[in-house]
């Protein structure tokens, strides 16, 4: 599975739109881009995943590059209970296992 | 969606005893694994643990040291055994339903003294 290069840290506004890069430069044609978070002393909750084009669901977005050699996730309206660890994470398809990277630690401020 | 249950929650074992860590799954599901997250890391996978099979080992983690079972769809067991310090760690249960996402388990809080 191809790496993933995450910002160790970033903060957010209460409110504000929180938006998280990854790079993954080497990802493979079928290779899916998949988000998880972890919120402190909880296991890792899914958040999203896509594999080229942008998707939408009642958590998130996710804006994959055309290149598909980075992605964003968007929290709309960041909350202090989306403070937590997110990961970005490539995978082959379904059915395989998740590697998990360092993350980026969100800390959403009020 | 699946409900995952692990005991015990927490846990402070000597060093040179052995833990046996229960996941529970609220549905049937073939696939699961088991992660360390030691303290301040990320998740860290263990092995695979396929209802039917033998568990597969990620390379650093042996079977002797994390014996796990699978006796059926809905439960498994992973024990880390002649505990040192160095074994403290969340240790995590996940499954993969099929056509879903990864779910995970609350974790197992160990510390060894």
């Amino acid at each position: 599975d191809a790496k993933t290069t995450q910002p160790p840290s970033m903060d957010c506004a209460e409110g504000r739109a929180a938006n998280l890069p990854c790079n993954h430069s080497t990802i493979s044609g079928n290779e899916y881009v998949y988000w998880y978070r972890q919120i402190h002393s909880q296991g890792p909750q899914y958040i999203i995943h896509g594999l080229k084009n942008n998707e939408t669901n009642e958590m998130a977005s996710l804006i994959i590059t055309e290149d598909r050699k980075s992605s964003t996730l968007i929290l709309p309206h960041a909350t202090l209970r989306d403070t937590a660890v997110y990961y970005c994470i490539v995978r082959v398809g379904y059915g395989n296992k998740l590697v998990f990277g360092a993350g980026t630690i969100l800390r959403v401020k009020s | 969606s699946a409900v995952i249950s692990q005991k015990p929650s927490r846990d402070i074992c000597q060093r040179g005893t052995s833990l046996t860590i229960q996941c529970q799954v609220d549905s049937q599901v073939t696939m699961m694994f088991w992660y360390r997250q030691q303290p301040g890391q990320s998740l860290t996978l263990i092995a695979t643990a396929n209802q039917g099979s033998e568990a597969t080992y990620e390379s650093g983690f042996v079977i002797d040291k994390f014996p796990i079972s699978r006796p059926n769809l809905t439960f498994s067991t992973l024990t880390v055994s002649n505990m040192s310090p160095e074994d403290s760690s969340i240790y995590l249960c996940s499954v993969l339903p099929p056509g879903t996402e990864q779910y995970f388990g609350p974790g197992t809080r160990l510390t060894v003294t």
